[in-house]
């Protein structure tokens, strides 16, 4: 199987903009979950969503949203951005049911924000 | 509130020694799980193992081992004879049950010389 892919893998933008990131689980799995990684803060969790629906969310500001597709792909999007969310962004899948399962992480969007 | 903490930020090791990196968690659950990853400079994290609150036995996957000891909540891991591509920064997470949520612990970064 294919592993979890994101993309873009490296972003550059200014102060103010908005991106959008975008990550597709691994076949089958139904869960994908996105978690900010910063040297200050560490890995934080961002948000999980299971079946096109917001499962869990973390204490991140409004500014930051998420969805997902029918087919489980999922994007995350940042809006009026801020010096603070220059990170590595991770998306993870599972199959999303029962606790007896992993999260699965793809290699990450680099945001830089100028 | 659930809580990992990874004591050591830093460890340095010649090849071959062994090093053993030190995970103690908090949690009101009675089940829970516990997860060890490693995230090599490309950023993906890689998932290593998963261990049940209700399980204490300790396990061995060849040069890695892991000490779960409820007792003192903590969760160890240890590397035995390491090799250089052991060199990686090493995430100690906790996860409740019935949800996907992972909370990290700051990371250990481990490098091995030559």
């Amino acid at each position: 199987k294919a592993g979890v892919t994101q993309t873009p893998r490296y972003l550059i933008k200014t102060r103010g903009q908005q991106v959008t990131l975008s990550c597709s689980p691994i076949s089958g799995h139904r869960s994908v979950s996105w978690y900010q990684q910063t040297p200050g803060q560490g890995l934080q969790f961002l948000f999980e969503y299971f079946s096109e629906t917001q499962r869990n969310k973390g204490n991140f500001p409004g500014r930051f949203s998420g969805r997902q597709f029918s087919n489980s792909r999922s994007e995350m999007n940042v809006s009026t951005l801020e010096l603070g969310d220059s990170a590595l962004y991770l998306c993870a899948s599972s199959s999303g049911s029962g606790d007896h399962n992993e999260q699965f992480f793809g290699p990450g969007t680099r945001l830089t924000v100028l | 509130a659930q809580k990992v903490t990874q004591a050591q930020t830093e460890i340095s090791v010649v090849e071959k020694e062994d090093v053993t990196l030190d995970c103690v968690y908090e949690t009101r659950d009675t089940t829970y799980y516990l997860f060890w990853y490693k995230q090599p400079p490309s950023g993906e994290l890689v998932f290593l193992i998963r261990r049940n609150s209700f399980d204490e036995q300790n396990e061995i996957s060849g040069r890695y081992s892991w000490n779960f000891q409820k007792s003192t909540s903590s969760f160890n891991f240890t590397i035995t004879a390491s090799q250089v591509v052991d060199s990686a920064v090493y995430f100690c997470a906790l996860r409740q049950k019935g949800a996907q949520k992972l909370v990290f612990g700051q990371g250990t970064r481990l490098t091995i010389n030559p």
